[in-house]
């Protein structure tokens, strides 16, 4: 099962762009990278998620490598607000596992 | 709509006793799902159902049982609590586009936070 990795914490100053790394080498070809995103200990929030192809949304942008084996989730200007744990998700092919990482938490910092 | 809501909000439980956690959504989504989450760790699957009657293994099954009757609803059985059950629960529901990926979105509840002595 495709498994990912992530950095545990990362600071950002308030106003400049957040990139958050991913590591998904043992991905298959038609799974797809998932990014969630958990305020506090509230529910996880969906962010965005792509196969091949670089994505956008009013939320982040997400940039996923030719050989697919990583990802960044690029937060273009972020605010405390965006404080919070990160969490790059896989879904196993051809079932409905989704194998969550073990997170990555930002802190924005005013 | 509500979204996915999720009771007890905080339950506490003795080693061997059993108890149910409840999940509904709203949405008429297909799949539903029961996560948990250890202090200072990720979500685990626990179970999923992708519809009424159908239900499969997540990553850590033992000791918890899942039906689903309803779209709706999703329960949560605990059959004799241990304190490793102690966590945090969450449930999430979403319509997914096909076992081969797609655009689904997941949301989910507020968490059940769950203390087994």
């Amino acid at each position: 099962d495709a498994k990912t990795t992530q950095p545990p914490s990362m600071d950002c100053a308030e106003g400049r762009a957040a990139n958050l790394p991913c590591n998904h080498s043992t991905i298959s070809g038609n799974e797809y990278v998932y990014w969630y995103r958990q305020i506090h200990s509230q529910g996880p929030q969906y962010i965005i998620h792509g196969l091949k192809n670089n994505e956008t949304n009013e939320m982040a942008s997400l940039i996923i490598t030719e050989d697919r084996k990583s990802s960044t989730l690029i937060l273009p200007h972020a605010t405390l607000r965006d404080t919070a744990v990160y969490y790059c998700i896989v879904r196993v092919s051809g079932t409905y596992k989704y194998i969550f990482g073990t997170g990555t938490r930002l802190k924005v910092l005013a | 709509n509500a979204g996915v809501t999720q009771t007890p909000k905080f339950q506490v439980l003795k080693t061997g006793q059993s108890m149910t956690l409840q999940c509904a959504q709203d949405m008429n989504h297909e799949y539903m799902s029961w996560y948990r989450q250890d202090p200072g760790m990720g979500l685990r699957l626990i179970h999923y159902s992708v519809g009424a009657g159908i239900t499969d293994q997540g990553e850590v099954p033992n000791g918890y049982n899942v039906s689903r009757s309803t779209t709706e609803d999703f329960p949560l059985r605990l059959l004799s609590a241990a304190p490793s059950q102690t966590s945090v629960y969450f449930c999430a529901s979403s319509n997914p586009a096909g076992t081969s990926g797609g655009r689904e979105t997941q949301y989910f509840g507020p968490g059940t936070r769950l203390l087994v002595l």
